[in-house]
C-alpha cells in the first residue's frame, strides 16, 4: 500500500560528507517535493519538481541540490553535510494543479555529527 | 506574500470537549486550503481540503475569505485525535504548498 517510499528511515552522517536521500513514488505523479520538518518551524520547502529534469528552488535551497532523471524518483543531495542540516526530511508527490493534496513518504531522520 | 499562521503550538482538551484549531492565511487570490495530520510515528497525511466540503473523522473546516481563516473544528474530541495538525495553502499554479508551523492537539481523558 506504500505509495511514496523514502529509502532510509534513519541516517547518521559526518560533517562534510555528501549525502543522498532517495524518494520513489508509484502513482505516476508529475509533481514531487522535498521538505524538511523541524519542531517549531513546521515544514519548509527545499526543492520541488514538476517534470523530469525540471527543478525549482523552494524557501531554503542553500546547501542542497536535487536530481530527477526519472518521473518516479526524486533525489535530494546534501553537497557537504553540516550539523544544521540535522532534521527530518519529507518527500511528497502530487498530481498537477493546485487542488490536489500531497502524498507523503514516511520521512528520513538525518543526523549530521 | 503567501503565509499560513497557526497561532497555537499546543492545544490541550479533555475527551468529549469541542476542538478548534486555528489557521489564518495571507494570499491575495483564491487559495486552495488543506489540513494535514501526523499521528505519532506515522506519515503526514491529508485530512481534508476545503473544496471537498467533506467531514473526515468528525472534523470540518470552513473557508472564511473575509477573515482569511480556515479553522479546523470537531464537536467532541477523542483521545485518538491526539496528533500534530498542519494547515496548508496552495496559491498560484506552479508553486508548492505552504505549511503553517503546526499545532499539537493533546486529548486526555
Amino acid at each position: 500500500d506504500v505509495k511514496v517510499t523514502q529509502s532510509s528511515r534513519y541516517l547518521v552522517k559526518r560533517t562534510g560528507e555528501k549525502v543522498f536521500l532517495e524518494c520513489v513514488q508509484d502513482m505516476d505523479h508529475e509533481n514531487m517535493f522535498w521538505y524538511r520538518q523541524d519542531p517549531g518551524l513546521g515544514l519548509r520547502l527545499i526543492y520541488f519538481s514538476y517534470d523530469v529534469k525540471m527543478k525549482e528552488k523552494g524557501d531554503i535551497p542553500e546547501g542542497y541540490s536535487v536530481s530527477r532523471e526519472k518521473k518516479e524518483r526524486f533525489s535530494l543531495i546534501l553537497e557537504s553535510a553540516s550539523t544544521n542540516q540535522t532534521s527530518m526530511y519529507l518527500c511528497a508527490s502530487s498530481l498537477p494543479g493546485t487542488a490536489y493534496g500531497y502524498t507523503f513518504g514516511s520521512g528520513t531522520r538525518l543526523t549530521v555529527v | 506574500a503567501q503565509r499560513v499562521t497557526q497561532p497555537e503550538k499546543l492545544l490541550s482538551v479533555f475527551k468529549g470537549a469541542p476542538v478548534e484549531l486555528k489557521c489564518n492565511y495571507s494570499y491575495s487570490g483564491s487559495p486552495e486550503l488543506f489540513w494535514y495530520v501526523q499521528y505519532s510515528r506515522q506519515r503526514l497525511q491529508l485530512l481534508l481540503r476545503h473544496i471537498s466540503r467533506e467531514s473526515i473523522k468528525g472534523f470540518t473546516a470552513d473557508l472564511n475569505k473575509g477573515e482569511t481563516s480556515f479553522h479546523l473544528k470537531k464537536p467532541f474530541a477523542q483521545e485518538e485525535d491526539s496528533a500534530m495538525y498542519y494547515c496548508a495553502l496552495s496559491g498560484q499554479a506552479g508553486t508548492a504548498l505552504i505549511f503553517g508551523k503546526g499545532t499539537t492537539l493533546s486529548v486526555s481523558s
